[in-house]
């Protein structure tokens, strides 16, 4: 089956510096590939997404990294902002065809950011 | 707002208690998805939705949920005889069905508190 494992609950960086995000995942067959953010009392909102016949996508400030050979994944932060303080959520779906549809969850990295 | 939107957004029920959530997904994305969440975990899937046919259901989803979505649009949660280990944050989300390899849109959940 899947899952989805972080290595650090929690990432602490300055101001101003850039933040590494990392993620591993263990279903070879993952399509896809989705960071996520939450902050306290809301949903999870989008960041950015990669297939797996990309290994890099660059978004404003974000770059997500894709590793198959050793399932790894990771979020690029730069120049972090105080805005930036919430959990971040890596996330997967299957192959087309597993015929399921559904993202699968890690348990999340908390980014605070020093001022 | 043309978000995915929950209500309530929290509520307060006793043990043995019967509960309703609702979720209006973004009004053109044919596909609906229940996720819970605890404290510190990430979003684990429940359901999902393609119009009103209930698609897939995980094991967590004992037979004291049942979810519907009667018309394919709104869908509605419901937890018979409540306990404690249901107090969570109850997360919707929507995607359009042709979009395979998308982001869900998620709504900010409603969070229940079983005393």
């Amino acid at each position: 089956g899947e899952s989805v494992g972080l290595h650090l609950p929690t990432l602490s960086v300055q101001e101003g510096d850039n933040s590494i995000i990392n993620c591993a995942y263990s279903n070879s067959a993952s399509d896809y590939f989705i960071w996520y953010k939450q902050e306290s009392g809301k949903g999870p909102q989008f960041i950015i997404d990669i297939r797996s016949n990309m290994d890099k996508r660059q978004g404003q400030r974000v770059t997500v990294l894709l590793n198959k050979t050793v399932k790894h994944l990771s979020l690029q932060i730069a120049a972090t902002q105080p805005g930036d303080s919430a959990v971040y959520f890596c996330a997967l779906e299957g192959s087309m065809m597993d015929s399921s549809y559904k993202l699968i969850f890690g348990s999340g990295t908390r980014l605070l950011v020093r001022p | 707002d043309t978000g995915v939107s929950q209500d309530p957004r929290h509520k307060i029920t006793k043990r043995g208690q019967n509960v309703t959530f609702r979720c209006d997904p973004i009004s053109e994305h044919n596909r609906l998805y229940w996720y819970r969440q605890t404290l510190g975990q990430g979003p684990e899937f429940l359901t999902y939705f393609q119009n009103e046919a209930q698609l897939e259901k995980s094991r967590l989803l004992s037979d004291r949920f049942s979810a519907e979505r009667p018309k394919g649009s709104f869908s509605t949660l419901e937890i018979q005889r409540t306990e404690q280990g249901d107090s969570a944050m109850y997360l919707c989300a929507s995607r359009p069905t042709a979009s395979y390899n998308s982001p869900l849109h998620f709504g900010n959940g409603t969070r229940l508190t079983v005393t």
